[in-house]
């Protein structure tokens, strides 16, 4: 079966750096996918991965390793407003989105 | 002007009822939507609609039917709601089927059966 996982939750402190996990057993891969997704909310998209290494942009950075199944999303400088939900997505053969639970980040003062 | 925009946000319904939220979206899209949010936060595919036509179809009951009049709108239409049903409905697009590219969600309906 398909399968992704990632903690069902995190709490960090205003100013930290948070890095959230995610692992993955997909039938195929055609790219991971980070979506925040606030309260109430619909996700929003973050960042794509499908090749090696590290994707940066602004505080938020997207690492893969396809060898591995795994992938995180790393915060720095956190604000009150970085508190979501976080769901890592990955795409199989199918161009099917395979959604894992989502991390839901407390970020306190 | 929103790219993705569904109607109702908010649907309080009885059992057995029968309910349709719409979508629509603004963006050129050729692929659409429908997903499930149950209370647990998992997100399900339920649907996806390709220029009009259907190219993903999960196991759902029949009670729920999808119709894309054109490749703008894709439509949801429930028969005969369960309790089982309550959870919040995202419509979203895509550029196009197969595209690695982003997915653009709206709002979401939320369904809750009393």
């Amino acid at each position: 079966g398909q399968n992704i996982d990632q903690p069902t939750e995190m709490t960090a402190t205003e100013g930290a750096i948070v890095q959230i996990n995610c692992t993955y057993q997909t039938s195929g891969f055609n790219g991971l996918f980070w979506y925040q997704q606030h309260a109430g909310e619909a996700p929003t998209f973050l960042s794509y991965n499908v090749l090696d290494g590290l994707e940066e942009k602004g505080r938020f950075s997207s690492f893969l390793s396809r060898s591995k199944g795994y992938s995180y999303l790393l915060l720095k400088e956190l604000q009150m407003k970085d508190s979501a939900s976080y769901l890592c997505a990955v795409m199989d053969s199918n161009y099917q989105l395979i959604w894992g639970a989502g991390t839901k980040l407390i970020i306190k003062p | 002007d929103t790219a993705v925009s569904q109607t109702p946000k908010y649907l309080v319904t009885q059992m057995g009822n029968d309910k349709s939220i719409k979508c629509e979206q603004n963006l050129g899209h050729d692929t659409m939507y429908w997903y499930k949010q149950d209370s647990k936060k998992f997100l399900k595919i339920m649907f996806s609609y390709n220029n009009k036509e259907l190219i993903i179809n999960e196991t759902v009951p029949n009670r729920f039917s999808p119709k894309s009049p054109d490749k703008a709108h894709l439509n949801l239409h429930i028969n005969s709601l369960e309790l089982g049903d309550s959870a919040v409905y995202f419509c979203a697009s895509s550029p196009r089927a197969g595209d690695t590219g982003e997915l653009f969600f709206g709002e979401g309906s939320r369904l809750t059966v009393l």
